[in-house]
């Protein structure tokens, strides 16, 4: 399946530091997705970034693309203890319908004070 | 403009039982998807309706069903439950045709199977 897979499982850092999350899939994509999901809550859409996008930013939230690779990267700069959530990259295939997301398992970012 | 918003946010049913969760759509948004997650996995699609008909299925059995009334609301029906079906129930919503694609999810409907 189109499961986006990220790494690392778990990250452990303080604050103010920076957070890098990995994701990787397999076919090809119409755009990925990162979302966030504080413990027992739901997602909350942080990014998108297109097929033909490289780079994107948002705020504090930096999101790369390498098509060739299928990979994609999240960089948290200047985390803050608020930032510890599960993150989440979620492909969108090309010609899927438009609320089909394939999630992993995502990131476990703690951010410590 | 209000968010996408779930009942029951908690419920307990027994192994055989059926269940019945809701979702109100964000305003404005034609398109919802229901998705599953078990503790420490992430969501799992479980299928999306538009227009009052389902467009789209993950792979779940056919006790998994759903409905979308003409106001963008929706239910997700679940029978004969089993003991893995313990998990929080997510509602998406979207707009078709949106060049954005983002889902805008509800906070969620956990649901334990004992």
């Amino acid at each position: 399946s189109q499961q986006g897979e990220e790494d690392p499982q778990a990250l452990s850092i303080q604050e103010g530091e920076n957070a890098t999350m990995n994701c990787s899939y397999k076919t090809s994509i119409n755009n990925l997705q990162w979302y966030r999901q504080n413990s027992g809550r739901g997602l909350v859409h942080l990014i998108l970034i297109r097929s033909n996008e490289r780079e994107k930013h948002s705020g504090r939230l930096r999101v790369t693309l390498d098509t060739s690779k299928k990979s994609s990267s999240l960089l948290i700069t200047a985390s803050r203890a608020a930032d510890t959530a599960s993150y989440f990259c979620a492909p969108h295939d090309r010609g899927s319908t438009l609320g089909r997301l394939y999630f992993g398992r995502g990131t476990q970012l703690t951010v410590w004070p | 403009e209000t968010g996408v918003t779930q009942s029951p946010t908690h419920l307990i049913k027994t192994r055989g039982q059926q269940v019945t969760l809701r979702c109100s759509s964000q305003s404005g948004h034609n398109t919802v998807s229901w998705y599953q997650q078990a503790l420490g996995q992430g969501p799992q699609f479980i299928f999306q309706y538009y227009r009052e008909e389902e467009n789209g299925r993950g792979n779940f059995p056919p006790r998994f069903s759903g409905l979308q009334f003409p106001n963008y609301s929706s239910e997700l029906n679940v029978n004969a439950l089993e003991l893995d079906d313990s998990a929080l129930y997510l509602c998406a919503s979207s707009l078709q045709g949106s060049r954005a694609g983002e889902l805008f999810f509800g906070e969620g409907s956990r649901l334990t199977v004992l």
